[in-house]
């Protein structure tokens, strides 16, 4: 059964950094890619970014200068680090298997 | 970046009867491969996105087949037929064509 699950502090200070860890089962991260996606409250989706299977990584480039993905294999954990957060990072991300199976998501406030 | 834009932006429908959902993509979504790349996705009241379908027309495993996707390079529709109580929720395209991946601003079902 493929399962994501995203974890993280639910609460980050401005200018701070985030980080987020996916925990995956039922599949391989050396078989399957993983994208990062967000969402503001009430409002709709942001694709991230993505690596793929082969480990690689995309981004989307208005995020880019402040976004990493990574992995562990052994572990089954896709790592999202992002830094400078600002207010307008609120919301909540989303990790999912090749944009078809998601994770429930987890919501991350930025405030003082 | 592709910009998406569905319409309407909310619907009401009637249990039983049909719904269609309309997504317009700045450029072209069909590859040199032949595979056009519009997904489409729900969004239920306090849940993860869900596939709905796949590279235009295919659909996601264990979705009803009252679903359908349609369309050609910019233009596609998303039919619902015989509207039950589940489909309540906001639907998104998508586009996986190019980097940055994006998706429309969201369509939301009621029922009347």
């Amino acid at each position: 059964q493929v399962q994501l699950k995203e974890s993280g502090p639910g609460l980050v200070q401005p200018s701070q950094t985030l980080s987020l860890t996916c925990t995956v089962s039922g599949f391989s991260l050396t078989s399957y890619n993983v994208h990062w996606v967000r969402q503001p409250p009430g409002k709709g989706l942001e694709w991230m970014g993505v690596i793929w299977s082969g480990g690689n990584t995309d981004y989307n480039s208005a995020l880019k200068p402040r976004l990493s993905i990574s992995r562990d294999t052994s572990k089954s954990q896709v790592f999202l680090t992002m830094n400078s957060l600002q207010t307008e990072d609120t919301g909540i991300y989303y990790c999912n298997r090749n944009l078809g199976y998601w994770g429930q998501g987890t919501l991350v406030t930025v405030s003082s | 970046d592709i910009v998406m834009t569905q319409a309407p932006l909310s619907v009401s429908v009637t249990p039983g009867e049909s719904a269609s959902i309309s997504c317009r993509s700045s450029k072209s979504l069909l590859h040199s491969n032949g595979i056009t790349y519009v997904y489409w996705y729900l969004q239920k009241p306090g849940k993860s996105p869900q596939l709905l379908i796949y590279r235009m027309s295919n659909l996601a495993s264990g979705v009803p087949d009252r679903f359908s996707g349609s369309g050609s390079e910019t233009d596609f529709t998303l039919k619902i037929s015989r509207v039950e109580a589940e489909d309540v929720g906001i639907y998104y395209c998508g586009q996986l064509l190019e980097n940055p991946y994006t998706f429309g601003a969201g369509t939301k079902l009621e029922l009347k």
